[in-house]
């Protein structure tokens, strides 16, 4: 069954330190990942695709097909990157754009 | 308003009431979503709309019934619900049910008495 796990409900730096938020998929086919970001009081919204490789916000992530892994990195955290992480997965299983999210890690950047 | 947006954002219920969520998209997208996103689980998908056909219904009870009169609206409709139904409802579009980015609304906040 497909799948997306994020382990870590928190995750707490502090401003500067390097950031890896987990992400791993079960998925018999070929997948395409993505990460979605959630500010405080607004609503939830696309960071990042594995397709586009760009780096958003000075996050990257690389889909790891060996690790069935989606880990979302940033070299120095800031504080306005508090928020909660999404990981999820497209499902190409029948006709339809199908998002299956992780249950989300929540970034908390120290001052 | 422009993207997504929803009504009302907050929303508390008898169990015996019948209540209706509404989203409507500005952004010219033909597919729209039904997420319920509750305390400890990840989002889960309820209902897709693509051209104003229902493309999947995620095994959610007949209390929810949804309704897509346009490309541009998706309403939720509620009747008879339990506590447990009592999450936050997001609707989401995106430009084809077959690729692309989704886009969400605020979502609704419902609690169930």
């Amino acid at each position: 069954a497909q799948r997306v796990t994020q382990p870590e409900k928190l995750l707490s730096v502090f401003k500067g330190a390097p950031v890896e938020l987990k992400c791993n998929y079960s998925y018999s086919g070929s997948p395409e990942l993505f990460w979605y970001v959630q500010y405080s009081r607004q609503r939830l919204q696309l960071l990042l695709r594995h397709i586009s490789r760009e780096s958003i916000k000075g996050f990257t992530a690389d889909l790891n097909k060996g690790e069935t892994s989606f880990h979302l990195k940033k070299p120095f955290a800031q504080e306005e990157d508090s928020a909660m992480y999404y990981c999820a997965l497209r499902n190409y299983g029948g006709a339809t754009n199908k998002l299956i999210f992780g249950t989300g890690t929540l970034l908390a950047v120290q001052p | 308003e422009t993207g997504v947006t929803q009504t009302p954002r907050h929303l508390v219920m008898g169990m015996t009431n019948k209540k209706s969520l509404k989203c409507e998209q500005h952004l010219g997208h033909n597919a729209m979503y039904w997420y319920k996103q509750s305390a400890k689980k990840p989002l889960e998908l309820m209902f897709v709309y693509s051209l104003e056909e229902r493309v999947e219904n995620n095994s959610v009870p007949s209390r929810f019934s949804p309704e897509c009169p346009n490309s541009s609206h998706l309403f939720l409709h509620l009747h008879t619900l339990q506590p447990e139904d009592s999450a936050l409802y997001l609707c989401a579009s995106s430009q084809d049910w077959d690729g692309g980015t989704q886009y969400f609304g605020p979502g609704t906040r419902l609690l169930v008495l």
